[in-house]
């Protein structure tokens, strides 16, 4: 039963360039988080997602960042022209339901 | 807005000694979990308390929630190296789904 897999593990972009982070829930998970963690600091919530629904955007900044959670195939985090300011870990968790959260490995985004 | 703060920072101790991680806040919670995150992975969770007063074992770790659901306490008794590690508080107000972050203990345990 695989875990929560996110990819790629590392990510290099230039500033202005795009970056997507996809993430692959557990087998049977239909809830999705993203959270974004800063070197030495705890998680901050983003986005909460269903499949094809957002149910909680509250935590995602207002410009340049998306996410989705298709019908078919990975939930995806979107930011488009990064700045380095955007460097940092970011983990996506899945559950069942709304609690019982697994998180996964995390991709660790580099702007140079 | 929730904050969740944890104390120590930052804790370096011989194996063998106790140690206790405190996660403090003004807010209430639902419940509260406690994480421990290794270099290069996610968080693991360790627990999830949901009752004011409740106490939980995990073998040497001993966890509690306050009794007014303000804050919790971790507690590790005879440390080992393999305790090393990020540990995280994280708490759940009302119904909501999403998870508010402490600021995190960074435990190092050397022989």
């Amino acid at each position: 039963n695989a875990g929560v897999m996110q990819n790629p593990r590392h990510l290099v972009r230039r500033r202005g360039q795009e970056a997507r982070l996809r993430c692959s829930p557990m087998k049977g998970h239909s809830h999705v988080y993203w959270y974004r963690q800063l070197p030495e600091e705890g998680l901050k919530f983003m986005v909460y997602l269903q499949k094809e629904n957002i149910i909680d955007e509250s935590g995602m900044p207002k410009e340049r960042f998306s996410a989705e959670f298709p019908k078919e195939g990975p939930s995806i985090l979107r930011i488009q022209q990064v700045v380095r300011g955007d460097s940092a870990a970011y983990f996506c968790a899945s559950s069942p339901r709304e609690y019982g959260y697994t998180f996964g490995s995390g991709t660790r985004l580099t702007v140079v | 807005t929730q904050l969740l703060e944890q104390s120590p920072q930052f804790l370096s101790i011989q194996e063998g000694e106790n140690l206790t991680v405190y996660c403090n806040s003004s807010s209430v919670f639902s419940s509260l979990q406690w994480y421990r995150q290794e270099p290069g992975e996610g968080p693991v969770l360790l627990v999830t308390v949901v009752t004011g007063g409740e106490v939980k074992k995990l073998k040497r770790l001993t966890f509690q929630f306050g009794d007014a659901r303000k804050d919790s306490s971790l507690h590790i008794t005879a440390a080992q190296p393999g305790d090393t590690g990020l540990y995280l508080c994280a708490g759940r107000a009302g119904t909501a789904s999403k998870l508010t972050f402490g600021t995190g203990t960074r435990l190092q345990v050397t022989l």
